[in-house]
């Protein structure tokens, strides 16, 4: 059972757009929801991350919405740039328990 | 400024050799990972070690063992590799709740 839910799998946006990115949980046990974002060769690394006692978490052009009632969070970009363009991770966990990765996005950012 | 260093980079074996990927950070943290990445699979849990002389299972333990052999180093084993074990691995390691930090990968190829 896939314990976190992540859509699409893939992402075309215009430069300048907004892009947005869905995951979806299960264990209404997790308590921290933190997205990932990597570039080719690389790996992952932390973006932002959000705790289930806000609903809003932003830095810079990157929001977390969090919506505890529908067990779903997402990621928007905006303003995005092709700098951009990499896959993005959504992953959750409960206490100090392992992250539970989502399958991933890949975004990419057209001029 | 190290971070976690994985080696090797990339290796290419045949069906049924062994080999062990090594890990090292160097930030003092007491908990290590490691991941598998495939595509359209995202990053799946192998094995974690929550504190020096602790090791776990997480989601695809099977062909694997791990080794937690002091606070900064967790290495991998693969005992009789097969094709299955196609992959790229991510080592991570991290202080409780705080961010992952993830190394730059293994390419392993198994033919």
């Amino acid at each position: 059972q896939q314990q976190v839910k992540q859509s699409p799998q893939s992402l075309i946006v215009q430069k300048g757009g907004i892009s947005i990115i869905n995951c979806a949980y299960e264990n209404t046990a997790f308590d921290y929801f933190p997205w990932y974002q990597q570039f080719p060769g690389k790996g992952p690394a932390l973006l932002i991350a959000i705790r289930p006692d806000v609903s809003e978490k932003k830095e810079g052009r990157f929001t977390i919405s969090f919506n505890k009632s529908a067990k779903q969070f997402s990621l928007h970009i905006m303003d995005s740039q092709p700098g951009d363009s990499a896959t993005y991770f959504c992953a959750a966990s409960r206490g100090n328990t392992p992250l539970v990765f989502g399958k991933g996005t890949r975004l990419s950012v057209i001029a | 400024n190290a971070g976690v260093t994985q080696t090797p980079k990339f290796q290419v074996l045949k069906t049924g050799q062994s080999m062990t990927l090594q890990c090292a950070q160097d930030m003092n943290h007491n908990s290590m990972y490691w991941y598998r990445q495939d595509p359209g699979m995202g990053l799946r849990l192998i094995y974690y070690s929550a504190s020096e002389g602790t090791t776990d299972k997480g989601e695809v333990p099977n062909g694997y063992n791990v080794s937690r052999l002091n606070k900064r180093e967790f290495s991998l084993r693969l005992e009789s590799a097969a094709p299955s074990q196609t992959s790229v691995y991510f080592c991570a390691s991290s202080e409780a709740r705080a961010s992952y930090t993830f190394g730059s990968g293994t390419r392993l190829t198994v033919v």
